[in-house]
C-alpha cells in the first residue's frame, strides 16, 4: 500500500493562477481531508469529506474548493491563488464512524505552496 | 468554541531526561483525543487515540494520559530520536472534525 499520496511536493505559483493539489489513498478509506500548516498556527481545515458525492467546509474554506468523485482521490482546487495562501498543505484519510472506534488519520507527505 | 492550547511551545531535554508535554482543551463534548508526531518536512504521524478520562495508552517511551480537561503526553528517558513536533488533536461530538493545536516542538540533545 502506498497510504496517502500526494502531488506536486513543491509548486511556485503567481498571483492570480489557478492550480489543483492532488491527493490520493488507496487504504479505501471514507474519510479524506486537506489542511494547511502556517508557523505558529498549527493545523487548519479547509474541506473534508465524509465519502464519495460529499464534501463540507472547514475552518479556513474561502479560495479554495473540492470535489469527491472517487473514494479514492480528493483534489484541492485554488481558483486564483493569493499569496496568503503560501503554505504547507497535508491531505488525510481515514476510516469513518460516528461511534466510539480508533479512526485515526494518516497523511500524506505534504506540498510546499509558494504564491509570489 | 472548541480549542485545543499546547505547552511548552518548545521543549529541550538532556538525554534520559523524563518530561511531559500538555495539551489543554475546551470542546463541547468530547469524541476523542490523538496525539501526532511530525518530524520536519514530513506529515503527522498517529501516535495515540484516548476516548474517556482515565484511559492511558504506551508505546516504547511515551505515554498518554486523559483526564476530563487535558492530556499529558509522559517521555521517559527521551533519546535524539524522539526529537519531533508532537500535535494533540480533539475531536469534538457533534463534528466529523478533528482541532489542532499548535504543537510542541522537543528537542533532545546528547
Amino acid at each position: 500500500n502506498a497510504g496517502v499520496t500526494q502531488t506536486p511536493k513543491f509548486q511556485v505559483l503567481k498571483t492570480g493562477q489557478s492550480m489543483t493539489l492532488q491527493c490520493a489513498q488507496d487504504m479505501n478509506h471514507e474519510y479524506m481531508s486537506w489542511y494547511r500548516q502556517d508557523p505558529g498556527m498549527g493545523l487548519r481545515l479547509i474541506h473534508y469529506s465524509v465519502g464519495a458525492g460529499i464534501t463540507d467546509q472547514g475552518e479556513v474554506p474561502n479560495g479554495y474548493n473540492v470535489s469527491r468523485s472517487t473514494t479514492e482521490d480528493f483534489p484541492l482546487r485554488l481558483l486564483s491563488a493569493a499569496p496568503s495562501q503560501t503554505s504547507v498543505y497535508f491531505c488525510a484519510s481515514s476510516s469513518f464512524s460516528r461511534v466510539r472506534v480508533r479512526n485515526e488519520q494518516f497523511f500524506g507527505p505534504g506540498t510546499r505552496l509558494t504564491v509570489l | 468554541e472548541d480549542q485545543v492550547t499546547q505547552s511548552p511551545e518548545a521543549l529541550r531535554l538532556q538525554e534520559g531526561e523524563s518530561s511531559s508535554l500538555n495539551c489543554s482543551y475546551t470542546v463541547s463534548g468530547l469524541r476523542g483525543l490523538f496525539w501526532y508526531r511530525q518530524d520536519p518536512g514530513k506529515g503527522p504521524e498517529f501516535l495515540f487515540t484516548l476516548y474517556s478520562a482515565g484511559e492511558e495508552k504506551e508505546k516504547e517511551r511515551l505515554k498518554a494520559t486523559l483526564t476530563k480537561k487535558e492530556s499529558f503526553l509522559h517521555i521517559t528517558a527521551p533519546k535524539p530520536e524522539d526529537s519531533a513536533t508532537y500535535l494533540c488533536a480533539v475531536r469534538p461530538r457533534n463534528t466529523d472534525k478533528l482541532i489542532f493545536g499548535t504543537g510542541t516542538r522537543l528537542q533532545v540533545f546528547p
